[in-house]
């Protein structure tokens, strides 16, 4: 596609659930990045990927949170027991390689209720 | 560690006045710049960037930046605004020479143009 697609746009959910934020990067991207938008406040890195491998994964904040990207494309965040303070946009880029402009997908608004 | 400060949370500015938007930085390496801009219910747009060479940096939409290493900053200015640039606006930092692969951002600033 032209651009960065990220689904669903929204997603509600309950406290204690699993779910998985889908970001389809922009075709010949090797490189993408997952952040967390929280109300008010700036996009926080959460992790990248340069291919299929995450290699940078800092930004997480704790073990229930984790990504993939089998195949080098598509990656999938996934957020397990989720809690109320998961409740964010979460906004995926791509870039052609690391250092390179990122180019920002229109983001999931996830509410945990 | 790398930080990104936007002073101002919002700046409001009558159509067709000039507007700047602050933005400062700290970082012990060389960093690069970026602005982006988000409108409402849509994903962050690049306005412009700065990487190396002149420290005046054009970008989208009529939008340029200066880079000061002294100061430390990278404000964003626009000689005269239009009723369309009401968005939120983000300063961005890379510091790739310190490892770090993500982008930092400042908080933002909501510019909000009064007709």
């Amino acid at each position: 596609g032209a651009g960065v697609s990220q689904t669903p746009s929204n997603k509600v959910t309950e406290k204690g659930k699993y779910v998985e934020l889908r970001c389809d990067p922009i075709s010949g991207h090797t490189a993408l990045y997952w952040y967390r938008q929280s109300l008010g406040q700036g996009p926080e890195f959460l992790i990248y990927f340069q291919g299929t491998g995450a290699a940078d994964d800092s930004g997480l904040p704790n073990d229930r949170f984790f990504a993939v990207r089998p195949e080098g494309s598509v990656s999938t965040l996934k957020i397990q027991r989720t809690e109320r303070g998961d409740s964010a946009v979460y906004l995926c880029a791509s870039s052609q390689g690391r250092g390179d402009i990122q180019y920002f997908g229109a983001g999931t608004r996830l509410s945990v209720l | 560690a790398q930080s990104v400060t936007q002073l101002d949370s919002q700046v409001p500015v009558f159509e067709e006045a000039p507007v700047e938007l602050r933005c400062n930085y700290s970082s012990s390496v060389s960093v690069y710049l970026f602005w982006y801009v988000q409108y409402p219910n849509q994903g962050l747009q690049l306005l412009l960037k700065y990487l190396s060479g002149s420290t005046l940096v054009k970008g989208i939409n009529g939008f340029e930046a200066e880079f000061n290493k002294s100061q430390t900053s990278f404000h964003l200015r626009k000689p005269s605004v239009h009723i369309s640039d009401t968005a939120e606006y983000f300063c961005a930092v890379s510091d790739l020479g310190g490892g770090a692969d993500g982008l930092t951002f400042g908080k933002g600033t909501h510019l909000i143009i009064q007709p």
